[in-house]
């Protein structure tokens, strides 16, 4: 496609639901990485795959948290027994490769728990 | 931690004017983003410049890069209503994993 799609645009999730957040990256682009953003902050980075390899996951805030990307093209977060505080967007961007260019990111989830 | 500062953290300008906003980082650097975001909407790539390049230019927008003392500006001149969004830099290192910092809002009013 011609740009980062990101579904669903917004989620609601009472507190103990599983969540799964998909990204369709831009046709041929072999990294993609998850973004958490608060509330009039940056976003924070979660965890960054190559083609279908998981190489950085150190932003992940806790082990309800869980990233897929198992065709090396599609993404999916996951996250187990949601908490008030993943109250978040979430973001999601794509590149070509490493250090080629910029990212292009989708518009976002905007996860809220009640 | 490789997470760009920048400064201000709101700017309030009319339209026409110049605006500026700066980044600072800590490390060494592979190259310097600079991203727009609108409300609800996610982050558009502005320019990039990388650690041996000093400045670059995109339409209205220039970037400058002081590596010596790890500090990034963007300037967006003639300022227009439509440029009313959060700015943020992003810092890419060794790991080519972005890295952001709480941004900029700047208001441009008409």
């Amino acid at each position: 496609g011609a740009g980062v799609s990101q579904s669903p645009r917004y989620k609601v999730a009472k507190r103990g639901q599983d969540v799964a957040l998909r990204c369709d990256p831009i046709s041929g682009h072999v990294s993609l990485f998850w973004y958490q953003q608060a509330l009039g902050q940056g976003p924070e980075f979660l965890t960054y795959f190559q083609n279908e390899a998981q190489l950085d996951k150190s932003g992940l805030p806790s082990d309800r948290f869980f990233a897929e990307r198992p065709e090396g093209s599609v993404s999916t977060l996951k996250i187990q027994r949601t908490q008030q505080e993943d109250s978040a967007v979430y973001l999601c961007a794509s590149s070509l490769g490493r250090g080629q260019g910029g990212y292009t990111f989708g518009s976002g989830t905007r996860l809220t728990v009640v | 931690s490789q997470q760009g500062e920048e400064d201000p953290q709101a700017l309030s300008i009319q339209e026409g004017e110049n605006a500026t906003m700066n980044c600072s980082y800590k490390t060494s650097i592979n190259n310097l983003q600079w991203y727009r975001q609108n409300s609800g909407r996610g982050l558009v790539h502005l320019i990039l410049i990388r650690s041996n390049e000093r400045e670059k230019h995109s339409g209205r927008l220039r970037v400058t890069l002081d590596t010596s003392k790890k500090s990034s500006s963007l300037l967006i001149t003639a300022s227009r209503a439509a440029d009313t969004a959060s700015y943020f830099c992003a810092v890419v290192g060794g790991s080519y994993i972005p890295t952001f910092g709480r941004g900029t809002s700047l208001i441009v009013h008409p």
